[in-house]
């Protein structure tokens, strides 16, 4: 099992130009998470998936992010327009059912917006 | 409002030396605390949680509800330990974690 995949593994962008973000969970599990890591506020929740319904956007920055997860094995987390402040790096986990349940990684993306 | 505390961005110790990297968390419910770690160039990972009452890699965390605490501790630091290390509280029935700040841990030879 490769775990979680994350792609692009690095994205460089200007300001302004659309950024999609994707990651693929780890097969049967249930919850996805997108997270945002920096240096100022270290990892920070946007938003989380159950069975692929949004159950809490309010990490999410702006209405400039958005986030889908069409099927389960799939989700994107989009920004339109980029802005400098949005360079990060960009986790999705994913997460079998159970509240105790370990939350695996991907290795991120890597965001700078010129 | 929930919340977990890391004091310590950057914590140095020598090699062989007992390390205590701090966490505080504010819940008014039960909490299920966990300790992730980002080893350079690695994914971040689960180190140990609290319900399992594990020692992983000599790493031990016990849950103090009264001071609100899930300190991790490790009697004799390894240069190896030498990583990020991110204390997290799960709630909600699970669905919603939130992580403290991270602390980055120096192991000196």
């Amino acid at each position: 099992d490769a775990g979680v995949i994350q792609s692009p593994r690095h994205e460089v962008t200007e300001m302004g130009q659309e950024v999609t973000l994707r990651c693929k969970p780890i097969s049967g599990h249930n919850s996805l998470f997108w997270y945002r890591q920096t240096m100022m506020r270290g990892l920070e929740l946007l938003i989380y998936f159950n069975n692929n319904v949004p159950i809490d956007d309010s990490g999410m920055p702006e209405d400039r992010f958005s986030a889908k997860m069409p099927n389960a094995s799939f989700s994107t987390l989009k920004i339109q327009p980029s802005e400098p402040r949005d360079s990060a790096v960009y986790f999705c986990a994913s997460r079998a059912a159970g509240s105790t349940d370990t939350q695996y990684f991907g290795p991120g993306t890597r965001l700078t917006v010129l | 409002a929930q919340r977990v505390t890391q004091p310590e961005k950057l914590l140095s110790v020598f090699k062989g030396a007992p390390v205590e990297l701090k966490c505080n968390y504010s819940y008014s419910g039960s909490p299920e605390l966990f300790w992730y770690v980002q080893y350079s160039r690695q994914r971040l990972q689960l180190l140990l949680r609290h319900i399992s009452r594990e020692s992983i890699k000599g790493f031990t965390a016990d849950l103090n509800k009264g001071e609100t605490s899930f300190h991790l501790k490790k009697p004799f630091a390894q240069e190896e330990d030498s990583a990020m290390y991110y204390c997290a509280l799960s709630y909600t029935g699970g669905f919603k974690t939130i992580f403290g700040a991270g602390t980055r841990l120096f192991v000196k030879a």
